[in-house]
């Protein structure tokens, strides 16, 4: 166990339609990354928030938005949903802005 | 464009020998490197890193390898235990740290008795 928690598990939407993942990182932990692998993909960093701040972006889609709240978890919104974004998103956490990153279990989700 | 890959999607090995993962990187602004291990139905899970200023970094049973003329690293595990079977993710950075990570599609492991 990471100590990194996600919710939901599984996610399970149609097209067009809007959703929300959330993280909570590592007791002390200031850093959120977000990362998506689709099937046969590796891990495509998203982005990554550090207390509370933006502090590096990846291929992040304009439709896709995240925000790491005061008490430090984040959340990551999905909006008009597209088939191809169908993936486990995974979160990751880190006690500085560069440290080793400890993964969460991720989320499924399934857009149809 | 996959600026890291990872060319062996599978592997088997049998218990006690060594294990060798294979991993190319295309993008010449990357120094600093990391092997990722991962259980189904888990996050990956950080196994060893190296910096471009090195050529060789071990610990205990892992030792990773970096060939920078060839854009190439390679993780060892000896002796391979059952385990070690899961899928191996070799990840990138070009900020010496490990931020801004691109990760290779990985290569499962299967250790045998």
């Amino acid at each position: 166990d990471s100590g990194v928690t996600q919710t939901p598990k599984h996610l399970i939407t149609a097209t067009g339609q809007r959703v929300t993942l959330r993280c909570s990182p590592r007791s002390g932990d200031l850093s959120v990354y977000w990362y998506q692998q689709s099937l046969d993909q590796g891990l495509q960093f998203l982005i990554q928030y550090y207390n509370g701040e933006e502090r590096a972006k990846g291929n992040i889609l304009e439709r896709f938005s995240a925000q790491q709240f005061p008490d430090l978890h984040s959340e990551l919104n999905l909006s008009s949903l597209e088939l191809g974004d169908s993936a486990l998103y995974f979160c990751a956490s880190s006690v500085g802005t560069a440290g080793t990153q400890y993964f969460g279990p991720g989320t499924r989700l399934l857009v149809l | 464009d996959q600026q890291v890959k990872q060319n062996s999607p599978s592997l088997s090995v049998q218990e006690g020998r060594i294990s060798i993962l294979n991993c190319d990187y295309t993008n010449s602004m990357f120094d600093y490197f990391l092997w990722y291990k991962k259980y189904p139905a888990e996050g990956p899970t950080f196994l060893i890193s190296i910096s471009s200023i090195k050529d060789k970094n071990e610990d205990g049973r892992f030792t990773v390898f970096l060939n920078k003329s060839a854009k190439h690293l390679s993780l060892h595990i000896v002796p391979s235990q059952p385990g070690d079977s899961a899928v191996y993710f070799c990840a990138a950075s070009p900020t010496g740290t490990a931020s801004k990570l691109t990760f290779g599609t990985g290569t499962r492991l299967q250790v045998t008795l």
